[in-house]
């Protein structure tokens, strides 16, 4: 049972260029996420979608671009990178019923993206 | 959601029971009190959760007080793989309400043999 599975797991970019994190759940949930993680900070929302076909701003969606492609699939774009942008990404999955699955978050490994 | 106050560090031997404290003076009735830690390099891991019963299962015990202000995750029989960051949430139980939350710095917690 694979979760949510992102790729790719390290990257380098240099300043300007761009590229896309892919993210993937087999868990069937409507809703997935995307965060950040940098030192000495918590876990920041980027991009939120309920949804297929819908998405949502985060805390800090600046310099990031989403797409939901199906039910299983949301990517994040960074369309020209900045060295601010580096940071560990992860993406996430849930339910987004009133069901009694505790509406767990369930995140992928991340994935770190270095921009010089 | 409501604010949760966690301490940043804790130790604990190896074998012992490891209790982590977290505060939610603030919370609402209805409001869930939710714990995930972060080993190492990997993703969040959910552990439990509860409203106002002590909840176990086979990664932890949650003991919420009766006027629900704070709690206690433990862990029974801490092992060096225990090692990790400690995230205590509050939050409303619908899951539209997972883009609202704040996650904080958690509880470093370091298990010692």
């Amino acid at each position: 049972n694979a979760g949510v599975t992102q790729t790719p797991k390290f990257q380098v970019l240099k300043t300007g260029q761009s590229m896309t994190l892919q993210c993937a759940q087999d868990m069937n949930h409507n809703s997935m996420y995307w965060y950040r993680q940098d030192p000495g900070m918590g876990l920041r929302l980027i991009y939120y979608s309920a949804s297929e076909g819908t998405t949502d701003k985060g805390e800090v969606p600046n310099g990031y671009n989403v797409s939901r492609l199906n039910k299983r699939e949301f990517s994040l774009r960074l369309e020209s990178a900045a060295p601010s942008q580096t940071s560990v990404y992860f993406c996430a999955s849930s339910d987004s019923g009133l069901v009694d699955s505790g509406n767990t978050i369930y995140f992928g490994e991340g994935s770190w993206l270095t921009v010089v | 959601d409501a604010k949760t106050t966690q301490p940043p560090s804790m130790d604990c031997a190896e074998g012992r029971a490891a209790n982590l404290p977290c505060n939610h003076s603030t919370i609402s009735g209805n409001e869930y009190v939710y714990w995930y830690r972060q080993i190492h390099s990997q993703g969040p891991q959910y552990i439990i959760h509860g409203l106002k019963n002590n909840e176990t299962n086979e990664m932890a015990s949650l003991i919420i007080t009766e006027d629900r202000k704070s709690s206690t995750l433990i862990l029974p029989h801490a092992t060096l793989r225990d090692t990790a960051v400690y995230y205590c949430i509050v939050r409303f139980y619908n899951a539209g309400n997972n883009r609202k939350l704040i996650w904080g710095l958690g509880t470093s917690l370091a298990v010692n043999p």
